[in-house]
């Protein structure tokens, strides 16, 4: 398996625009994590989806940040309007099943907002 | 919310030497997992401790866990240049929510 992907690998962007960062689960996996981290924050939980369902968005900072599941393959984060503070590395991990399983991470998106 | 705190912040230990951290946290957990960052890669997965086991084992790792104390923590033994990364404890709720704490830096110089 191809693990975790996500796309793109770096974003830069103006102050303003919308982002959307892209995710691919492992085939198989029905828990998908979306994670920040900052040097100041550190790695802070956005939101999480079970089969596709999200479970928990409390660590969605703003309305301007809102992400979707379509279906079992395929995640989206989007920020609009993108601000300078958003900017971050912004992690997608997935995992099967039972709490007692491991997450699987991908590569991160550097996300940098001029 | 639900985070563990590292301690220490960071850590410079020589080759084959032994690296401890520790991961105190307030609330019940339903099991806690470490994990392993290098720089600019994402977190990889080590070890996972279940609420009802006190250590685990896996090759030079060893993982304890104290839930009356509400503390874990992670030995690395004869610890290798390798082992230079980001060590991370994560607290998971029943529903399998998983949170991070702020992680440990270690340098293992040669």
């Amino acid at each position: 398996d191809a693990g975790v992907i996500q796309s793109p690998r770096h974003e830069v962007t103006e102050m303003g625009q919308e982002v959307t960062l892209r995710c691919k689960p492992i085939s198989g996996h029905d828990y998908l994590f979306w994670y920040r981290q900052t040097m100041m924050r550190g790695l802070e939980l956005l939101i999480y989806f079970n089969n596709n369902v999200p479970i928990d968005d409390s660590g969605m900072p703003e309305d301007r940040f809102s992400a979707k599941m379509p279906n079992a393959s395929f995640s989206t984060l989007k920020i609009q309007p993108s601000e300078p503070r958003d900017s971050a590395v912004y992690f997608c991990a997935s995992r099967k099943g039972q709490p007692n399983e491991k997450l699987f991470f991908g590569s991160g998106t550097q996300l940098s907002v001029l | 919310s639900q985070q563990g705190e590292e301690d220490p912040q960071a850590l410079s230990i020589q080759e084959g030497e032994n690296a401890t951290m520790n991961c105190s946290y307030k609330t019940s957990i339903n099991n806690l997992q470490w994990y392993r960052q290098n720089s600019g890669r994402g977190l990889v997965h080590l070890i996972l401790i279940r609420s009802n086991e006190r250590e685990k084992h896996s090759g030079r790792l060893r993982v304890t866990l104290d839930t009356s104390k509400k503390s874990s923590s992670l030995l690395i033994t004869a610890s290798r240049a390798a082992d230079t990364a980001s060590y991370f404890c994560a607290l998971s709720d029943s529903w399998g929510k998983l949170q991070f704490g702020a992680g440990t830096q270690v340098v293992v110089t040669p």
